[in-house]
């Protein structure tokens, strides 16, 4: 079983509707959550960070930590044709890993307009 | 943009020949931490280095190896290329070991044949 798990769609929606992507994962000790976009043929961009469990948004962007259950998601609101990409999870522990990103396989977003 | 930078962009090489990958990282980070990225999968962690010293590896053999220079740009070796070695290979940036932030260059695209 993989640390981080992350299904790899692909999902398509309609321009306007509402993204949720989730990953769950087996390691307690992760403390830290990121979620990155990587467009096709680039580098993952970091699109939110949060510390342990709780809330955070950014624009269209929520991002949700739920560590009781290990589950993690991103929503995005209002979405757009330039937001098609892939969406990767990640996350990492404060001890001595702390650092080491462990990345979910990622889920292919396709806005349609 | 980050203001990461790798080099070169794209690379093919041989299978048993070695390679060399660099990364700048960005201005007043200390830490850099390498990914590699098969197709249509999330990056897996290489090895982090911090302050010039190794900082933590994943499950890569030793053929896999790096140093940082003063400076906090950072190099990866791969010796003895296998076919499986092709794919994306990126660098992160970070302050302190990058817990909660990483941001990453554009990578470099090896393919072995």
């Amino acid at each position: 079983q993989k640390e981080v798990e992350q299904d790899p769609g692909p999902l398509s929606v309609p321009e306007g509707a509402i993204v949720s992507l989730n990953c769950t994962y087996s390691n307690s000790a992760f403390q830290y959550f990121m979620w990155y976009r990587q467009y096709s043929r680039k580098g993952p961009e970091l699109l939110m960070y949060t510390y342990s469990s709780g809330n955070k948004e950014d624009g269209r962007f929520t991002a949700q930590v739920d560590k009781s259950s290990k589950y993690i998601s991103l929503f995005i609101r209002d979405s757009q044709p330039s937001d098609s990409a892939t969406y990767l999870c990640a996350m990492t522990s404060s001890g001595n890993q702390g650092g080491k990103l462990i990345f979910g396989q990622g889920t292919e977003l396709s806005v349609k307009p | 943009e980050t203001g990461v930078t790798q080099s070169p962009t794209h690379l093919i090489k041989t299978r048993g020949q070695q390679v060399t990958l660099r990364c700048s990282s960005q201005s007043g980070h200390n830490t850099v931490s390498w990914y590699q990225q098969a197709l249509g999968q999330g990056p897996q962690f290489i090895f982090q280095y911090y302050r010039e010293e190794e900082n933590g590896r994943g499950n890569f053999p030793p053929r896999f190896s790096g140093l940082q220079f003063p400076n906090y740009s950072s190099e990866l070796n791969v010796n003895a290329l296998e076919l499986d070695d092709s794919a994306l290979y990126l660098c992160a940036s970070s302050l302190n070991r990058g817990r909660e932030t990483q941001y990453f260059g554009p990578g470099t695209r090896l393919l072995v044949l």
